[in-house]
């Protein structure tokens, strides 16, 4: 069966201190996948996503960088963490669902409060 | 990509059927309409996806008019546990990207 993991669960880091945060899937190869941001409230935005192995695209200017080094891998990361960082954040990988039908299946997300 | 138009927050009592529409008026013809469902702390789940006429599941039924310019998720008969974040999206069915608008804020009572 095919899963997605993603970890830490929560995270409080400084400001000015790195990130990486990553997520791999089970089950599939060559999967799409998508780091999205949940500020407060709601709205989920879209950050990266990824067609393959070291295939990254930004979605908007900001503070953090994807990699994906693995097929089934990919990690968010920044070099220095601002406040306004803070946020939930959920890997996403799609998956088929029915014939002609794909779906997203999102990770359990990732709680970053930068103090 | 195209944009999605929802009610921002509606309540309902246990037992009743509960409709949510969502407007997109300039949809493509490639694009599908998928609806997520999104308890807090936990990422989005997928519940329904349609192109056209009605789609039913286990969860909930999905209405997409002639015009495609609008479709309404039904959620039959919910419960307290359907409390939750109802997200909207309209785009191509090939992979690239999901974008998520506000979602409509689902409040079940007693």
């Amino acid at each position: 069966s095919q899963t997605i993991h993603q970890w830490p669960a929560t995270l409080v880091q400084p400001v000015g201190s790195p990130l990486s945060l990553e997520c791999t899937v089970e089950g599939t190869s060559n999967p799409n996948l998508y780091w999205y941001r949940q500020a407060a409230g709601r709205g989920l935005q879209l950050l990266f996503y990824s067609v393959g192995i070291g295939q990254i695209s930004s979605e908007v200017p900001q503070n953090l960088s994807a990699s994906r080094p693995q097929d089934r891998q990919f990690i968010l990361s920044s070099k220095k963490l601002l406040l306004s960082d803070s946020g939930f954040y959920l890997c996403a990988w799609r998956e088929w669902v029915s014939e002609g039908l794909y779906g997203y299946t999102f990770g359990s997300g990732t709680r970053l409060t930068v103090v | 990509l195209a944009k999605t138009t929802q009610p921002i927050s509606m309540d309902s009592y246990e037992g009743q059927e509960v409709n949510i529409t969502c407007s997109h008026n300039n949809i493509a013809t490639n694009d599908y309409i998928t609806w997520y469902q999104q308890f807090p702390s936990q990422g989005p789940r997928f519940i329904i996806q349609g192109y056209k006429t009605k789609v039913t599941n286990e969860v909930a039924s999905l209405f997409i008019p002639a015009d495609r310019k609008s479709s309404t998720l039904s959620l039959p008969r919910v419960s307290l546990s359907d409390t939750a974040v109802y997200y909207c999206l309209v785009g191509e069915n090939q992979g690239g990207k999901l974008i998520f608008g506000q979602g409509t804020e689902l409040s079940v009572k007693p």
